[in-house]
């Protein structure tokens, strides 16, 4: 596709649920990465992948966030057992090289925990 | 550990005119990229402007430009002839290694 893809846009959860979130990032980008943003603040980095390899998780807040990229392409992030404190927008960004040259950015979910 | 600081939470410019937004930064990596990203409400994350590190020339896009101060770890944004469009959250991005570190970002109002 033109870009980063993320659906759904938007997504309510009852606390307990389990969520996935998907991101298809632009065709043949070799980085993928997914950060959370709480309300008024900077997103904050939660995991990176190189093709299917998840090199970086280091920034997941707990065990009950998985996020995996098995083909190298499409990316799904999976929060089980909801909490409120989850409640977030979650940005997939990819870039085309190893690095950061740019990183090109989906519109994001809106997670609402309740 | 990399961290961002953009110590302006609110700016207010009239439109056509200068606005400059401020950024600090700390890295312990002597290779990095600087960035400023524009965030509307549409939550689309958008990249406004990038400056390699190991240039000392200042980047410049457009109406937008920087001025990098690296040994003082700095980074301003400044928009030029500020339009109705630029009202959106600025974001002060470095990137070492893997990871993008964000500030905390910088709300853009512009008054027609």
């Amino acid at each position: 596709g033109a870009g980063v893809s993320q659906s759904p846009r938007y997504k309510v959860a009852k606390r307990g649920q389990d969520v996935a979130l998907r991101c298809d990032p632009i065709s043949g980008h070799v980085s993928l990465f997914w950060y959370q943003q709480a309300l008024g603040q900077g997103p904050e980095f939660l995991t990176y992948f190189q093709n299917e390899a998840q090199l970086d998780k280091s920034g997941l807040p707990s065990d009950r966030f998985f996020a995996e990229r098995p083909e190298g392409s499409v990316s799904t992030l999976k929060i089980q057992r909801t909490q409120q404190e989850d409640s977030a927008v979650y940005l997939c960004a990819s870039s085309r090289d190893r690095g950061y040259t740019e990183a090109f950015f989906g519109q994001g979910t809106r997670l609402t925990v309740v | 550990a990399q961290t961002v600081t953009q110590s302006q939470p609110e700016m207010s410019v009239q439109e056509a005119e200068t606005v400059t937004l401020s950024c600090t930064y700390d890295t312990s990596e002597s290779d990095y990229y600087l960035f400023w990203y524009k965030q509307p409400p549409s939550r689309q994350m958008i990249l406004v402007i990038r400056q390699e590190a190991y240039k000392q020339q200042n980047a410049t896009e457009n109406r937008f430009s920087v001025n990098f101060q690296k040994a003082a770890k700095s980074f301003s944004l400044k928009i030029s002839d500020s339009q109705l469009g630029d009202a959106a959250m600025y974001f002060c991005v470095s990137n070492a290694g893997n990871m993008l570190t964000f500030g905390g970002g910088t709300r853009l109002m512009v008054k027609p």
